[in-house]
């Protein structure tokens, strides 16, 4: 079963604009990441927020954290083509490190 | 610097076939693991490897084995393979399952597997 459930499951904007989409969960957690999947390839890890964390940046990424609402958001500002990918949320809910992933916000950037 | 690396790429195999996936890493991390990707359904954990030595049956663990070959290696054998286990594998790495480590993962490109 999955932890995480993303919200929507496809998103397509032009460059320029911001992106954002959500991550909801169902079990208390001890952290959240979110990792970028590019077609064809493995996952790469982009940001980790913990739970006692309610924002969290990193060049152009901003994640938040609401823990008592079991759900997390990924906002990437002013998106570029080469952002297109698949964004996955993680969760490590009912044991400590085993993440268990959502199925997916396919992102299309277009020039 | 390679990271992780699995072989092979892709395979086809016939129903009943047997194969063994390969991964190997070069972080020096503790534990490692093994996915499946199927459209729609995100990864789902097969087995893992939380340090060498020990293994335990994931969230889809029937069909398949594993073995933790030394620190750096971690295999994924399917014994007689199923239409149902056409996937996308990927093997991944962290530092280890401990707490007060964030178990940030780090994926292999995967292997493309069609079971016909």
């Amino acid at each position: 079963s999955q932890q995480g459930e993303e919200d929507p499951q496809a998103l397509s904007i032009q460059e320029g604009e911001n992106a954002t989409m959500n991550c909801s969960y169902k079990t208390s957690i001890n952290n959240l990441q979110w990792y970028r999947q590019n077609s064809g390839r493995g996952l790469v890890h982009l940001i980790l927020i913990r739970s006692n964390e309610r924002e969290k940046h990193s060049g152009r990424l901003r994640v938040t954290l609401d823990t008592s609402k079991k759900s997390s958001s990924l906002l990437i500002t002013a998106s570029r083509a080469a952002d297109t990918a698949s964004y996955f949320c993680a969760t490590d809910g009912d044991s400590w490190g085993k993440l268990q992933f959502g199925a997916g916000t396919q992102v299309v950037v277009t020039p | 610097n390679a990271g992780v690396t699995q072989t092979p790429k892709f395979q086809v195999l016939k129903t009943g076939q047997s194969m063994t996936l390969q991964c190997a890493q070069d972080m020096n991390h503790n534990s490692m693991y093994w996915y499946r990707q199927d459209p729609g359904m995100g990864l789902r954990l097969i087995y893992y490897s939380a340090s060498e030595g020990t293994t335990d049956k994931g969230e889809v663990p029937n069909g398949y084995n594993v073995s933790r070959l030394n620190k750096r290696e971690f295999s994924l054998r399917l014994e007689s393979a199923a239409p149902s286990q056409t996937s996308v594998y990927f093997c991944a790495s962290s530092e280890g399952l401990n707490r007060g480590w964030d178990n940030i993962q780090y994926f292999g490109a995967g292997t493309r597997l069609s079971v016909l």
